[in-house]
């Protein structure tokens, strides 16, 4: 059974540092991940999605890594503004999962001015 | 080409009345999937739907929860009898006909409350 994990569930930054967020999974048999934000009482924003045969991918400051054999992603935010403040959540859908995302709870950044 | 609608964005039912959650996919698209995200939890699966079909309803709590996805139309999520511990927001999502492995675009959410 799949589970997704993501750590830390919380982090605070001052503005312009350089984060890592991290999203582990159990199985590796996987068809994608996907790196989403969520604003308070908001929607989903799909940030980056990465198949399982590529190793990264980026959007502006954001890029993300897929290490599929350790099971593992990581999303790194570069020079992190107040705006980037939100929850972000990593969701993989895999082989054995019949078409359904598995989600982390998610991580929660906080970015001071 | 519009995203994926959802409607009513913010739902209030009192104890025992039924909730109705429409969602109409993006264009051409034929694969719905429905998630529930609960107070301070995170997003979980609940059912996974094709044209007139359920293909995986493994998330779905066995009573007074039920889906659909008409030939024509949204798709709908219906809560029946509702409780206080269904207050959540449901968010769903769809992808293209071509194969359930496509990216999922999500909704914007349909927040329930239940008074």
């Amino acid at each position: 059974k799949q589970e997704v994990t993501q750590i830390p569930a919380a982090l605070s930054v001052p503005e312009g540092e350089n984060l890592v967020l991290n999203c582990s999974f159990t199985d590796s048999a996987i068809y994608n991940l996907q790196w989403f934000r969520q604003d308070p009482g908001k929607g989903l924003t799909s940030l980056l999605l990465i198949q399982s045969s590529q190793r990264e991918q980026t959007s502006g400051r954001l890029n993300a890594s897929l290490d599929k054999s350790s099971g593992r992603s990581t999303l790194y935010i570069a020079a992190s503004q107040p705006g980037d403040s939100a929850t972000y959540l990593c969701a993989v859908l895999g082989v054995n999962q019949g078409g359904k995302l598995i989600f982390g709870q998610g991580t929660e950044l906080s970015v001071k001015p | 080409n519009a995203g994926v609608m959802q409607n009513p964005r913010h739902l209030v039912r009192r104890r025992g009345q039924e909730a109705r959650l429409r969602c109409s996919p993006m264009k051409g698209h034929s694969h719905v999937y429905w998630y529930r995200q609960l107070p301070e939890e995170g997003l979980k699966f609940m059912v996974y739907l094709q044209k007139e079909n359920i293909i995986d309803e493994s998330g779905m709590p066995k009573e007074r929860f039920s889906a659909e996805f008409p030939k024509e139309g949204p798709s709908i999520l219906r809560i029946q009898q509702v409780v206080r511990g269904d207050s959540a927001a449901y968010f769903c999502a769809s992808s293209p006909p071509s194969s359930s492995y496509n990216e999922q675009f999500f909704g914007p959410g349909t927040r329930l409350t239940v008074l």
